[in-house]
C-alpha cells in the first residue's frame, strides 16, 4: 500500500497522560500536514512541513503539541498533559508541490 | 483569513441530479478543492479547481468563478453509496482551508 498511513488508529489515554502519533506520507511527497477534525466540523489545520522544516503551526497549536519530522520523511505529533477537549481525530496528509492532499486514516484519541 | 460557506446538509433522490455551493472569502487563494468524506473515515480527493470554468470527471463536476470567490460540485446519476459530506477547500500555494462540509443523504 503506498498511500498515507497513521498509527495508531485508535487511542485511548487518561487526562494528563502524553500521546504520540505517527505518520508515514507517500513516499515521494515532500509536504506533510496535521489536522484536527471533530465532530460535524471540517478538519482544521495544525501545522505543516516542507520536507524537514516545519513552515507553520496554527495558533490552535497550544504549547502541548509538538510536531517533527526529522528526516524528511514520517512526522510524529505529540500531545502533553492531554485534556478531553483534545479528543478528535487527528489526520495526516501528504502533497507533492502543487496537487491536492491525500489523507491518511487518521488517529482517533479518546482522552477520559 | 478564511471564510467559507456551504450549506450544512442536503438530501436527494438516487439516480438524480445535486448541486453542492461553496462561497468564499480567502486570503492568497491559488485554486480550490473538493473532498468528499464518509462518516468515520478521512477525506479523499475528488478535484481542483484553479482556473475559472467547470472540469468535468465522471459523475462528478466541479465549477469555479475566482471573480465571484464561488464553487459548486455537481453530482450526476446519484447512487446511495454517495451518502457522505463534501467539504470545500479554497486554498493557497502551501495549504488549503476546510469549509465545515455539506452532508449529503441519498435516499432510494
Amino acid at each position: 500500500d503506498t498511500g498515507v498511513s497513521q498509527d495508531p488508529r485508535h487511542k485511548i489515554t487518561k487526562r494528563g497522560q502524553n500521546v504520540t502519533f505517527r505518520c508515514d506520507p507517500i513516499s515521494e511527497h515532500n509536504r506533510l500536514y496535521w489536522y484536527r477534525q471533530t465532530l460535524g466540523q471540517g478538519p482544521e489545520f495544525l501545522t505543516y512541513f516542507q520536507n524537514e522544516a516545519q513552515l507553520e503551526k496554527s495558533r490552535l497549536l497550544s504549547d502541548r503539541f509538538s510536531a517533527e519530522r526529522p528526516k524528511g520523511s514520517f512526522s510524529t505529533l505529540e500531545i502533553q498533559r492531554t485534556e478531553q477537549g483534545d479528543s478528535a481525530m487527528y489526520l495526516c496528509a501528504s502533497s507533492p508541490e502543487t496537487l491536492g492532499q491525500f489523507f491518511g486514516p487518521g488517529t482517533r484519541l479518546t482522552v477520559l | 483569513g478564511q471564510n467559507i460557506d456551504q450549506p450544512t446538509e442536503m438530501t436527494a433522490t438516487e439516480g438524480a441530479i445535486v448541486q453542492i455551493n461553496c462561497t468564499y472569502q480567502t486570503s492568497g487563494f491559488n485554486g480550490l478543492f473538493w473532498y468528499q468524506q464518509h462518516a468515520g473515515e478521512a477525506p479523499t480527493f475528488l478535484s481542483y479547481n484553479v482556473l475559472d470554468g467547470l472540469e468535468e470527471k465522471g459523475r462528478f463536476s466541479s465549477f469555479l468563478s475566482r471573480s465571484k470567490g464561488y464553487s459548486y460540485l455537481l453530482l450526476k446519476e446519484l447512487q446511495m453509496k454517495d451518502s457522505a459530506s463534501y467539504l470545500c477547500a479554497p486554498g493557497g500555494y502551501q495549504k488549503v482551508t476546510f469549509g465545515t462540509g455539506t452532508k449529503l443523504q441519498v435516499i432510494p
